[in-house]
């Protein structure tokens, strides 16, 4: 099946730093990408549709100045969590289709904890 | 809106019990349907559904649709206690390219 990358799996950061998220399809070309964020023991809460060359759409009740989403290629989605807070702290998980046919492909996630 | 509920919300079994896992949705132009098995991380893939009484199998897992009655079920024979994992609904519909998740079934198998 198709790979999706997702860089880093884990990362820590102080309160009011910025970290970025790396959404990578490696053997196929992706025109969306999709942000999803999941809190313990829950469901996958989709954050935003990343689409190449235009801007994300944000899903209702996520903050598009703090959570930022470039996708500016085909293969690439970035998702920058900015002046991160302790309650940013959660599980990331990207995905991607080939296209609407097929399944959607999950990266590995990243669990991003904010001290 | 989309919406997709699954249930139970959680079943503990002891290995080698059948279990089945429910997901009801309700959509505007339906597409198709998907299963997903998560572990610790990623979801990994497992059954998509579009066409109403079709099984589909693999291995000791299966999956229908009922397109009518708006719902999907995951079958799972024989437990083994690598089963054990959350298993996610998931609805695509047309000009919506966006999957709609449901809370999910957490599923502990027993030894």
């Amino acid at each position: 099946g198709a790979v999706v990358s997702q860089h880093p799996s884990w990362v820590i950061c102080k309160s009011g730093t910025s970290v970025k998220i790396e959404c990578r399809s490696l053997d196929f070309q992706a025109t969306t990408m999709f942000w999803y964020r999941q809190f313990p023991k829950q469901s996958l809460m989709l954050m935003a549709t990343s689409n190449e060359g235009s801007k994300a759409t944000y899903e209702q009740g996520v903050e598009k100045d703090k959570f930022l989403i470039n996708h500016a290629s085909l293969t690439l989605s970035t998702l920058t969590v900015t002046s991160a807070h302790p309650e940013d702290s959660s599980f990331y998980i990207c995905s991607a289709r080939v296209n609407r046919d097929t399944e959607a492909f999950f990266g590995q996630g990243t669990r991003l904890t904010v001290v | 809106e989309d919406k997709v509920v699954q249930s139970p919300l959680s079943l503990v079994v002891h290995e080698g019990d059948t279990v089945t896992l429910n997901c009801s949705y309700e959509v505007t132009n339906f597409r198709s349907l998907l299963w997903y098995k998560q572990e610790k991380k990623a979801p990994t893939f497992l059954f998509m559904l579009t066409s109403s009484g079709i099984e589909k199998k693999s291995g000791r897992l299966s999956s229908i649709l009922d397109k009518k009655e708006l719902f999907s079920i995951l079958n799972i024979t024989a437990t083994q206690t690598g089963d054990s994992a959350i298993y996610l609904c998931a609805v695509d519909s047309f000009g919506n390219e966006k999957l709609t998740f449901g809370t999910g079934t957490r599923l502990t198998i027993i030894p």
